[in-house]
């Protein structure tokens, strides 16, 4: 059993601040590793796909990297705006996507 | 209509009635799937259908039964559910082809089931 794990589980942050959560998997059979947001009430949208170990994605304000070696993601969100709440999740695999919890993110005005 | 969409939104059901949940996507992809919610677990992939074809069944109970008929539509029929089967149940497809963004895959809204 593939173990995808996120932390924190949760943040609240203010306008403005920006932030970074973590996902960790087994650094063996690694294929790729899916970021997506998840609004309340809406259907969880892609952010990233990333395969290559220090592969770096960005788009707008938010940015993730990748260390396959050492079996870590990070997505980091610049400013936070209110409109950022949501639970991000990520995932391992291909098409076969084993995922994480998710991390909860609620930003205040 | 665009994207992917998924009916009903909302279902009850008793444990003895036989109902199905449908998904269409008008995206041209070539893989779809269907994914389980319950509250507090991570979403759990249930099964996989490329280009028609089942290729994943991820250990579900045979009181769900999905039906591919063509690569736009994607329904899961269900039959006899027990009361822990209530959940979010979401379906996605991806368009699958090279390179590593033809394995996003794009979600619907889902179907908010509730066995009574």
């Amino acid at each position: 059993i593939l173990n995808v794990e996120q932390s924190p589980q949760s943040l609240h942050v203010q306008e403005g601040d920006s932030t970074n959560f973590t996902c960790s998997f087994p650094s063996s059979n690694f294929y790729a590793l899916h970021w997506y947001r998840w609004e309340t009430a809406k259907s969880p949208e892609a952010l990233f796909v990333m395969t290559l170990n220090g592969d770096e994605k960005k788009k707008g304000r938010i940015s993730a990297t990748l260390n396959t070696k050492e079996g870590y993601s990070y997505l980091y969100i610049k400013g936070s705006q209110p409109e950022d709440s949501a639970t991000y999740l990520c995932a391992l695999g291909y098409s076969t996507l084993t995922f994480g919890k998710g991390t909860m993110l609620l930003v205040s005005p | 209509e665009t994207g992917v969409t998924q009916t009903p939104r909302h279902l009850v059901m008793g444990m003895t009635n036989k109902k199905s949940l449908k998904c269409e996507q008008h995206l041209g992809h070539n893989a779809m799937y269907w994914y389980k919610q319950s509250a507090k677990k991570p979403l759990e992939l249930m099964f996989v259908y490329n280009f028609k074809e089942q290729t994943e069944n991820n250990s579900v109970p045979s009181r769900f039964s999905p039906e591919c008929p063509n690569s736009s539509h994607l329904f899961l029929h269900l039959h006899t559910l027990q009361p822990e089967d209530s959940a979010l149940y979401l379906c996605a497809s991806s368009p699958l082809g090279k390179g590593a963004s033809s394995y996003e895959q794009y979600f619907g809204p889902g179907t908010r089931l509730t066995v009574t």
